[in-house]
C-alpha cells in the first residue's frame, strides 16, 4: 500500500519570498506523483505531475517540483509567492491501481 | 479544460432525510470517483467506477451508495442523513486515453451539513 506524508500542516510566508512545501511518499512499486491546489470553497486543481522522465517538473502559476527517488520525496517550490497563492496544497500518489492517495494537505498562508 | 459539475454546491438538511448529490462530466471519461473531505483533512476515496454499471467501494467506509447508469453521470445517495455525514464531497473523473494516465479532474465539491 502507498502513503503520502506532508510534513507541514501550515506554512506562513511573506509575499515575494520563496517557499517549499514538503511531500514524502512510501510505496513498494513505481509511482506517479501529483500536486493539487484547493482554493477556499472550490475543488482541486492540478498544479503539476510527475509520470516519468525529467525529475524536475514545471507546473502552472510558477510552481515546480522535483522527484527524488532515493529520498522518496516530491517537494513543491516557488521562487516568489503572491498573496493569490494562499490556498491548501495536496500531494498525491498513484501506483496505477485505482484512485489517488492524498496527503493531509499543507495550508500556505502568504502574508503582505 | 475539464468540465465536471456538482450540484448542489451547498446543502443543509435535517437528520433522516434522503439526499442525492449530483455529479456530471462532459468529457466522456470512463472512470469516476467520489472523495470525502473533512475540514482541514485529506481526501478519502469512498466510491469508484470503472465505467457504466461498474462501481466499487473505496478505502473509507461510507453509508452512501452510488450508481453509474450513464457514462457522464455518477450520483451519490444517502438514504438517511445523519450529523456524522457532515463533510465536503468531491467528485472526480479520469480517462487514461484522453487525459493521460492517472490524472484526475475534480468538480467544485458539495458541502453537506446535516443538522
Amino acid at each position: 500500500a502507498q502513503s503520502v506524508t506532508q510534513l507541514d500542516s501550515q506554512v506562513p510566508v511573506f509575499e515575494e519570498a520563496p517557499v517549499e512545501l514538503r511531500c514524502n511518499y512510501s510505496s513498494s512499486v513505481s509511482v506517479y506523483l501529483f500536486w493539487y491546489v484547493q482554493y477556499p470553497n472550490q475543488g482541486l486543481q492540478l498544479l503539476l505531475k510527475y509520470l516519468s522522465g525529467s525529475t524536475l517538473v514545471k507546473g502552472i502559476n510558477g510552481f515546480e517540483a522535483e522527484f527524488n527517488k532515493s529520498q522518496t520525496s516530491f517537494h513543491l517550490r516557488k521562487p516568489s509567492v503572491h498573496i493569490s497563492d494562499t490556498a491548501e496544497y495536496f500531494c498525491a500518489v498513484n501506483t496505477g491501481r485505482r484512485a489517488l492517495t492524498f496527503g493531509s494537505g499543507t495550508r500556505l498562508q502568504v502574508q503582505p | 479544460e475539464a468540465d465536471i459539475y456538482q450540484t448542489p454546491r451547498y446543502l443543509v438538511i435535517g437528520t433522516g432525510k434522503k439526499i442525492t448529490l449530483e455529479c456530471s462530466q462532459t468529457m466522456g471519461h470512463d472512470k469516476m470517483y467520489w472523495y470525502q473531505q473533512d475540514p482541514g483533512m485529506e481526501l478519502h476515496l469512498i466510491h469508484y467506477s470503472y465505467g457504466v454499471n461498474s462501481t466499487e467501494k473505496g478505502d473509507l467506509s461510507s453509508e452512501s451508495t452510488v450508481s453509474r447508469i450513464r457514462t457522464e453521470h455518477f450520483p451519490l445517495t444517502l438514504e438517511s442523513a445523519r450529523p456524522s455525514h457532515t463533510s465536503q464531497y468531491l467528485c472526480a473523473s479520469s480517462d487514461s486515453v484522453r487525459t493521460g494516465p492517472y490524472e484526475q479532474y475534480f468538480g467544485p465539491g458539495t458541502r453537506l451539513t446535516v443538522t
